[in-house]
């Protein structure tokens, strides 16, 4: 069974803080990993893709990855209330994305 | 921007009908997906779509489900007499290519209320 974790949160900081955003998979074969930000009542949005161990950042978006641990992670920087979603952790395998419970973010301002 | 178009966007249907959810992606992607999210659980996929086949599908997809491409822009999925427990956002998905690396993007989903 291929299993991704990510703590459900709710996770709260204040505006202009780091948010921290942990998830794990149980897939060693997994090769493709994504992080996408969901509203509720919408669909998810791609924010980050990652595919090579280490780090990958984009604006105030950081993907970090080690296939080692089997461990992905996402850092918002400068965080703002609009960033107040659930985010939600997604690994691909072989055409199979497996998506995580999400982590639900709030940004306090 | 391009996006992936769904219709319609809530489905009301009784139990035992059959419904045809539709999905338009982006015109040059390749691979086709679909997903459903089940109110206030997580975002579970269904099958994937590549060349006019199933590329892989999950438990979830037994023979309940069908996909269909009728035509050069439209995705279809099929679910034979639906049943309470499939009530659910399903969400459709497109991507360029597949392998080691690409990035899917969703529809608005539609929502289907079985009663």
């Amino acid at each position: 069974q291929k299993e991704v974790e990510q703590n459900s949160g709710p996770l709260s900081v204040p505006e202009g803080a780091i948010a921290s955003l942990n998830c794990t998979y149980s897939d060693r074969g997994s090769q493709s990993f994504f992080w996408y930000r969901q509203y509720s009542g919408k669909s998810p949005e791609l924010i980050m893709s990652i595919y090579s161990n280490g780090d990958k950042e984009d604006g105030r978006f950081t993907a970090q990855l080690n296939k080692a641990s089997q461990y992905v992670s996402l850092l918002i920087r400068d965080s703002q209330p609009s960033d107040s979603a659930t985010y939600l952790c997604a690994v691909n395998g072989n055409n199979d994305m497996r998506f995580g419970a999400g982590t639900r973010l709030t940004v306090k301002p | 921007e391009p996006e992936v178009t769904q219709t319609p966007s809530h489905q009301v249907t009784q139990m035992g009908q059959e419904v045809i959810l539709r999905c338009v992606p982006i015109s040059n992607h390749l691979y086709f997906y679909w997903y459903r999210q089940i109110l206030g659980q997580k975002v579970e996929f269904l099958v994937s779509f590549y060349n006019n086949e199933i590329s892989e599908k999950s438990e979830i997809f037994d023979d309940q489900f069908s996909v269909e491409r009728p035509d050069g822009s439209n995705f279809t999925l099929k679910i034979r007499s639906t049943k309470l427990e499939d009530s659910a956002m399903y969400f459709c998905a497109s991507s360029l290519t597949s392998g080691y690396s690409y990035e899917q993007y969703f529809g608005p989903g539609t929502r289907l209320t079985v009663t």
